[in-house]
């Protein structure tokens, strides 16, 4: 069962924005960096945002990271039918000494 | 470019072991921290756990899932990282991947467990 709490789904039309929040705990969100992954049903996760809000180079820049508090949050605008996918955070928690996942977030492309 | 090879899954009983392995190329091997992360069929992520480079200790850490059952150990002469797994669960089940610590940044394309009687 995970630590991190994520909205089970999110849509909207193409070319418009979603968010998908995470919602955790100070032994995790609320002190260390939070990363979030896409991952296309069928193929392995791929790393989006590190550090809260860091794209690596080959994520496009409609896709933005934030952090507050005990929450995360993930933004994608200019929706695109290619962003269709489960998306994660991910961080360490201290309590646990383990990496944890949040629940995942399916984006639908409508 | 970095890849990540997981090899060596496939069926077991419950209370049976298995060791998967990951080769890895592309970057430099010996100095990486790397992880196992595993998806049960249908579900989301979890990690499993992580080694150290040798250079660090070679230490490795499990989540409390599977402390006590599963070993991860790592030869950087054969650029190979494995996961050895005894007394397996039903619940073990599901695709297993190797990737990069502590960004988790490259995957592996993953190796599936199945544990079944």
């Amino acid at each position: 069962q995970s630590v991190l709490t994520q909205p089970p789904s999110v849509s909207a039309a193409p070319g418009q924005k979603v968010t998908i929040s995470c919602s955790g705990s100070s032994s995790n969100i609320g002190n260390n960096y939070v990363s979030w992954y896409q991952q296309v049903p069928g193929t392995a996760p791929k790393l989006l945002i590190y550090d809260n809000n860091k794209r690596p180079s080959g994520t496009p820049d409609r896709f933005s990271g934030s952090k507050s508090g005990t929450s995360a949050t993930l933004g994608i605008t200019g929706l695109q039918t290619g962003d269709e996918a489960d998306y994660y955070c991910g961080t360490w928690d201290s309590s646990l000494s383990a990496y944890v996942f949040g629940t995942g977030t399916e984006v639908t492309v409508l | 470019e970095v890849q990540l090879v997981e090899s060596g899954g496939g069926l077991v009983k419950p209370g049976g072991s298995l060791r998967v392995s990951c080769v890895a190329s592309g970057f430099t091997f010996s100095n990486a921290w790397m992880s196992w992360v595993r998806q049960a069929p249908g579900k989301g992520l979890e990690w499993v756990g992580h080694i150290k480079s040798e250079t660090e200790g070679g230490t490795s850490h499990l989540a409390p899932p599977v402390k006590g059952r599963f070993t991860i150990s790592r030869d950087d002469s054969k650029n190979t990282l494995y996961l050895e797994m005894n007394s397996l669960k039903t619940e073990d089940t599901g695709i297993y991947y190797c990737t990069t610590d502590p960004l988790l940044e490259d995957w592996g394309q993953g190796t599936l467990v199945t544990v079944s009687s």
